[in-house]
């Protein structure tokens, strides 16, 4: 299995700021997941990204991936108080099973 | 609503007990994984299956086994609970084997007192 690491463990900014998250891997990947869990729930996929691909975006999501440095970042921009929630990542590829690390948790304050 | 279900969303049970935790993948998934989260482990992975076979095995206690019908629902089985065993469980699910998105449900809260 692979497993993605996050950083920070948590972030507090106020509504307006961006918000951004990074997570680090150690093996080669076809490549990578985010997703979102609002406390208690279950994780709420946000958007996947090839090895072959180094941006992508989704409405106030923005993701890259540098294959090199064996790292991605996660970035939302103009945070609102419902974006708070934890954030993690996902490597994949071949016959991976899709592993976390701890995430990282965000607190957008109003 | 990611279209796992999962059954049910709470549960209380005493040490030494016996539970069943269920899971109906999205239609169309073959396959099937099953996470604990709970605070100081973090999202672990336990198992998957896919199209009614075992396909990867995780830190899944041997207390604990799982299995995928015909049907292709879950279910994950959970012996001589202990108090530590208290987590959140996942369900999720995924088209193929390996290399998709995969889709949680939104978990079976389990307490052992």
């Amino acid at each position: 299995s692979q497993q993605g690491e996050e950083d920070p463990q948590a972030l507090s900014i106020q509504e307006g700021e961006n918000a951004t998250m990074n997570c680090s891997y150690k093996t080669s990947i076809n490549n990578l997941q985010w997703y979102r869990q609002n406390s208690g729930r279950g994780l709420v996929h946000l958007i996947l990204i090839r090895s072959n691909e180094r941006e992508k975006h989704s409405g106030r999501l923005r993701v890259t991936l540098d294959t090199s440095k064996k790292s991605s970042s996660l970035l939302i921009t103009a945070s609102r108080a419902a974006d708070t929630a934890s954030y993690f990542c996902a490597t994949g590829g071949g016959s991976y099973i899709p592993t976390f690390g701890r995430g990282t948790s965000l607190i957008v304050h109003p | 609503d990611s279209g796992v279900t999962q059954t049910p969303k709470h549960l209380i049970t005493a040490t030494g007990q016996r539970v069943t935790l269920r899971c109906s993948p999205r239609s169309g998934d073959l396959s099937v994984y099953w996470y604990q989260q709970s605070l100081d482990q973090g999202l672990q992975f336990l198992i998957q299956y896919y199209n009614g076979e075992e396909r990867a095995k995780g830190n899944i206690l041997e207390r604990f086994s799982a299995q995928q019908f015909p049907d292709l629902h879950s279910e994950l089985n959970l012996s001589s609970l202990e108090l530590g065993d208290s987590a959140l469980y996942f369900c999720a699910s995924s088209v193929g084997v390996a290399g998709n998105t995969i889709y949680f449900g939104e978990g079976s809260w389990l307490t052992v007192v």
